[in-house]
Order: C-alpha cells, then structure tokens, then sequence
C-alpha cells in the first residue's frame, strides 16, 4: 500500500512570503499525482496534476515539481495571500485510478 | 454551477439505522468515487464505480453498499450504522477511471453515528 506523508501538519507565515509544502510517498512507481485544496467544511479542489513523466506543473502562483526516484513532490506558492489560507492535500496514483492521500498541510496566511 | 451535488450535509444515525447518501454530477463524467476523510488520517477510498453499471471495492469497504443509478447518480448505503461509521463522506467524479484531468469533489456531508 501507498503510504503519503505531509510535513509540517501546519504552517503559519506572513502575507506575501514564498513557501513550500511538502509531500512524500513511499513507493515511487506513480501513475500520477494530484494537489488539492480543501477550505473548512468543504469540499476539495484540485489545483495540479503531475502525471509521471513529468517533472512539474505550473497554474498562476502555484508550482509542483515531482521527483519520483525519490518519493517526492513540492508544492511552491509565490507571493502568499490570505486568501491561500486553507488545507493543502497531496494525493498518490499507482494506477490512475486509486489514489492515496495525505493528512494534509494547514497554511495560515497571516495579513 | 456545474460540479458535483451531495445530499444531505449533515446526519445523525443511532446505531443501527440505516441510510442513502446520495450524489450526483452534471459533468457528463464516466467515473466516480466514495470517500470517508477521518481526523489524522487522509482521504480513504470506500467504493468506486468506472462507468454506468459498475461499481468496485475500494480501500475501506467494509459497512457500505453503493449504486450506480445512471451515469449521473452514485449512491452510498449504510445498512446498520455504527460508531466506527462517524466521518466525513466525499462524492467525486473524474472523466475517467484513468484520471488524466482530475477530481471534481461534492462540498461533503457529515455523518455523526450516535
């Protein structure tokens, strides 16, 4: 089984400060892998989508990379706004279908 | 807005009784997905159904029965709820199994089993 792990459960920075969210998986033959976005009590939004040979993907400010030979994938966040606040969640594919979550990242953008 | 639509959002269950989740998607998508998201622990798949008139286990089955009514309709089905049931259920949908383009999730409901 996939195991997908986020560190740090949660991060506080100021408004306008770059950062980094991190995920790592344990078993590095992907199909792909997806970035989502849940804000409290709702739903999740899918920001990204790296398939596996690929090595990033870019959407506005948002950045992932992914580094398969080492269980790895980042997300990169330019210029952070309040608004960015929420629980950002890493999710694994071995086959394109399954896909294996994190416990998440909460990002707290202070203004 | 298109996207996808769960009913209800919030239920309380006493142990025992038994309940439909509903959901539906006006995406025209071949795919969709049962998820339960639990404190500390990431999403986990329940069922998951690859297109009209097919449904398969996922990772945490157990408890649950669902249906693909139509290519727009997936219900979930607690039969006899229990403690262990409490959480947070997702509705998703994907173009394909095979998701290239990926999820459209449902804003969730949550299920409190007393």
């Amino acid at each position: 089984k996939q195991e997908v792990t986020q560190i740090p459960a949660a991060l506080s920075v100021p408004e306008g400060e770059n950062l980094v969210l991190n995920c790592s998986f344990t078993d590095s033959a992907i199909y792909n892998l997806q970035w989502f976005r849940q804000d409290p009590g709702k739903g999740l939004t899918s920001l990204l989508l790296i398939q596996s040979s690929q090595r990033e993907q870019t959407s506005g400010r948002l950045n992932a990379s992914l580094d398969k030979s080492s269980g790895r994938s980042t997300l990169y966040i330019a210029a952070s706004q309040p608004g960015d606040s929420a629980t950002y969640l890493c999710a694994v594919s071995l086959t394109g279908n399954q896909f294996y979550f994190g416990t998440g990242t909460s990002l707290t953008v202070i203004p | 807005n298109a996207g996808v639509t769960q009913t209800p959002k919030f239920q309380v269950l006493k142990t025992g009784q038994s309940m439909t989740l509903q959901c539906a998607q006006d995406m025209n998508h071949n795919s969709m997905y049962w998820y339960r998201q639990d404190p500390g622990m990431g999403l986990r798949l329940i069922y998951y159904s690859a297109s009209e008139g097919t449904t398969d286990k996922g990772e945490v089955p157990n408890g649950y029965n669902v249906s693909r009514l139509n290519k727009r309709e997936f219900s979930l089905r607690l039969e006899s709820a229990a403690p262990s049931q409490t959480s947070v259920y997702f509705c998703a949908s994907s173009v394909d199994l095979v998701v290239n383009y990926g999820y459209t999730f449902g804003s969730g409901t949550r299920l409190t089993v007393v």
